[in-house]
């Protein structure tokens, strides 16, 4: 059974940095493209990065509203994904899911999910 | 404001067929797959339809997508009331070089 299971959350002060992790298990996870979706209280779906699978770079993308500020990183020997926020704003305030990202068949688009972590950006 | 359209809200009483409208532009939906994703109350999002109108193993057979240029559906039909949720499209886009959502549609079963 695929499991990813986010940590790390918390209220942080605006400014401030948080890391998350996502612990995965269940497939193999070196084979994986993850990404990061978050969704701010009452609202909706943002993607937030993704990072390719060590066999087709392990590089990483990010979106324009975190770029320079949020990296996407990966241990495969430990099957974690990380996501380090820093300078956060208010506006980062959401709930963090860690995705696979096509894993099942290529394209199959955001196959399975965490059960997401709170991030609260607040003075 | 989001890349994607969808309608805040759908509606339909059990066993009848609903229909979510995804509008995009050339440099999404009009370039890539379209992807649907379902959310339960107080749940996490799961994946409903990938590549257009592929369905996940799991899925039932009353959801059904399709695309059509820069416009994308979700059709649910014989709706019963474990549909209501928020449902969401989403494609990648080439000018962004991410990930777009639209903001979600939340079906009731009246």
């Amino acid at each position: 059974e695929v499991q990813l299971v986010e940590s790390g959350g918390g209220l942080v002060q605006p400014g401030g940095s948080l890391r998350l992790s996502c612990a995965a298990s269940g497939f193999t996870f070196n084979y994986a493209w993850m990404s990061w979706v978050r969704q701010p209280p009452g609202k909706g779906l943002e993607w937030v990065g993704r990072i390719r699978r060590e066999a087709d770079g392990g590089t990483a993308d990010h979106a324009s509203p975190v770029k320079g500020r949020f990296t996407i990183s990966r241990d495969d020997s430990q099957n974690m994904l990380y996501l380090q926020m820093n300078s956060l704003r208010t506006e980062d305030t959401a709930v963090y899911y860690c995705v696979t990202d096509g894993y099942e068949v290529i394209s199959s688009g955001f196959d399975y999910w965490g059960q997401g972590a709170l991030v609260t950006v607040s003075s | 404001q989001s890349v994607l359209t969808q309608p805040p809200s759908a509606s339909g009483t059990p066993g009848q067929r609903v229909v979510i409208s995804c509008s995009g532009s050339g440099s999404n939906i009009g370039r890539d797959y379209v992807y649907w994703y379902q959310q339960l109350p107080g749940t996490a999002p799961r994946l409903l339809i990938y590549k257009n109108n592929e369905r996940p193993s799991g899925v039932p057979d009353r959801f059904s997508g399709s695309k059509s240029g820069s416009s994308a559906s979700l059709a649910i039909s014989g709706l019963r009331t474990e549909d209501e949720a928020d449902y969401y499209c989403a494609a990648w886009d080439v000018s962004l070089n991410g990930y777009v959502f639209g903001r979600g549609t939340n079906v009731a079963v009246l």
